[in-house]
């Protein structure tokens, strides 16, 4: 149980285009979902936590208009970079919360490259 | 704001030996979790395990155990009989366990372990 779902899990997009990335809680249902994102050989670096029906909480130095985040139900919450330039790229992972901890499980990631 | 650092960024092992991955902890909160993750070279963030701050007894999960030291804020990972497919990035998280607190992840920023055969 407790499966966590993103699509795509790679995408090449061009300079100044916008890429959706999903994440989907599988069977489950997740009030709190969050996304980060990951540099090559380093840590998960939080971007927001997104609570379905509400407004995301965007992390100190993370651009909302840039990254917009919405958590239309409880098992989907999407990231859309918007107007994406080549220092976007980078490795995106969501999680979902779920369970009597409230414990974070990961999906499997998305590369996004921007040419 | 708590912070968690682990000092070793790299570390190998034998295989079928043990090897311990240190973290240590910053925090004022009383109530807490901690946990360790593995990220092997697919990306996929695996919980290898779970410790509550009020329960004194150390976590273990098969060949996974760790050894929490409350007043010393550490938490290092034993990992016994290593086995090729442990070879990871393995990151110590932090998280509040106040009711109504944070449920963000704080993360160190990671240890490579390696296993040799």
């Amino acid at each position: 149980g407790a499966v966590v779902s993103q699509h795509p899990s790679r995408v090449i997009c061009k300079s100044g285009t916008s890429v959706k990335i999903e994440c989907r809680s599988l069977d489950f249902q997740a009030t709190t979902m969050f996304w980060y994102r990951q540099f090559p050989k380093q840590s998960l670096m939080l971007m927001a936590t997104s609570n379905e029906g509400s407004k995301a909480t965007y992390e100190q130095g993370v651009e909302k208009d840039k990254f917009l985040i919405n958590h239309a139900s409880l098992t989907l919450s999407t990231l859309t970079v918007t107007s994406a330039h080549p220092e976007d790229s980078s490795f995106y992972i969501c999680s979902a919360s779920a369970g009597f901890y409230n414990e974070q499980f990961f999906g499997p990631g998305t590369r996004l490259t921007v040419l | 704001a708590q912070t968690v650092t682990q000092s070793q960024p790299e570390m190998s092992v034998q295989e079928a030996e043990t090897v311990t991955l240190s973290c240590t902890y910053d925090t004022s909160e009383s109530d807490y979790y901690l946990f360790w993750y593995k990220q092997p070279p697919s990306r996929q963030m695996i919980l290898v395990i779970r410790q509550e701050a009020y329960k004194q007894q150390n976590a273990t999960e098969n060949r996974f155990s760790v050894n929490f030291q409350k007043a010393a804020k550490s938490f290092s990972l034993k990992i016994s009989d290593s086995q090729l497919g442990d070879a990871a990035m393995y990151f110590c998280a932090y998280r509040s366990g106040n009711q109504g607190g944070s449920e963000k992840l704080v993360f160190g920023k990671g240890t490579k372990l390696t296993v040799n055969p």
